[in-house]
């Protein structure tokens, strides 16, 4: 079954300071891979994707990700964190059965950006 | 372009009612989806429309959740005889056709509190 996994619930990192959130995931297949991030009572606003080519992919707000096939991991990072960068993010696996597209979607992880 | 909208924003009804929730998805836009996210975790699958047909609907928990999109446009979310376990926001998404490795873009969501 497809999976992913976040391992963290909250990450807290002080402003300025380089963030990574964690993603692994579990598919078969090739995978395609995405990040989103919830703002409170807001929906889900997309960031990046991965789908072929350059392992580092990079997304909006200054976001980038990591692929790497070895690990099934999908990290995402960013350089230098601003507080307005706390939120809920999400990792989320693409993957097509008999029906068309499915997205699994990690259970989240909590960043606080503390100035 | 407009994004996917949704209504109502919130939705406070009695337990044992009828509720009726709205997406509007993004002009051109074949494939819709509906996830539930329960406070705390990531967004659960529920159904996937391509045009007016549900190709997927093997997420909804049971057969009080009905979806309809009788034109290949807009989309209502049906739940019959609410229980308290239904509160949640529930988000819609759509995306060009469908494939696999497709962009999904969300709605800002309905939350749903049942009494």
């Amino acid at each position: 079954a497809q999976s992913v996994a976040q391992p963290e619930d909250q990450v807290n990192v002080a402003e300025g300071n380089p963030l990574t959130v964690k993603c692994t995931y579990s598919v078969s297949g090739n995978p395609y891979l995405f990040w989103y991030v919830q703002y409170p009572n807001r929906g889900l606003q997309f960031l990046l994707k991965y789908i072929t080519g350059d392992n580092l992919v990079k997304g909006s707000y200054g976001f980038e990700a990591e692929f790497n096939k070895s690990q099934t991991s999908f990290h995402l990072k960013k350089p230098s964190a601003l507080v307005s960068d706390s939120a809920l993010y999400f990792c989320a696996v693409s993957f097509r059965d008999n029906y068309g597209q499915n997205f699994v979607f990690g259970p989240g992880t909590r960043l606080s950006v503390l100035p | 372009g407009a994004g996917v909208s949704q209504t109502p924003s919130n939705k406070v009804t009695e337990k044992g009612k009828y509720v009726e929730l709205r997406c509007d998805p993004i002009s051109g836009h074949t494939a819709l989806y509906w996830y539930r996210q329960s406070l705390g975790q990531g967004p659960e699958f529920l159904i996937y429309f391509q045009g007016t047909g549900a190709a997927d609907d093997s997420g909804l928990p049971n057969d009080r959740f009905f979806a309809v999109r009788p034109e290949g446009s807009v989309s209502t979310l049906k739940i019959q005889r609410t229980e308290r376990g239904d509160s949640a926001m529930y988000l819609c998404a759509s995306s060009f056709s469908g494939r696999a490795g497709e962009t999904q873009y969300f709605g800002p969501g309905t939350r749903l509190l049942v009494l």
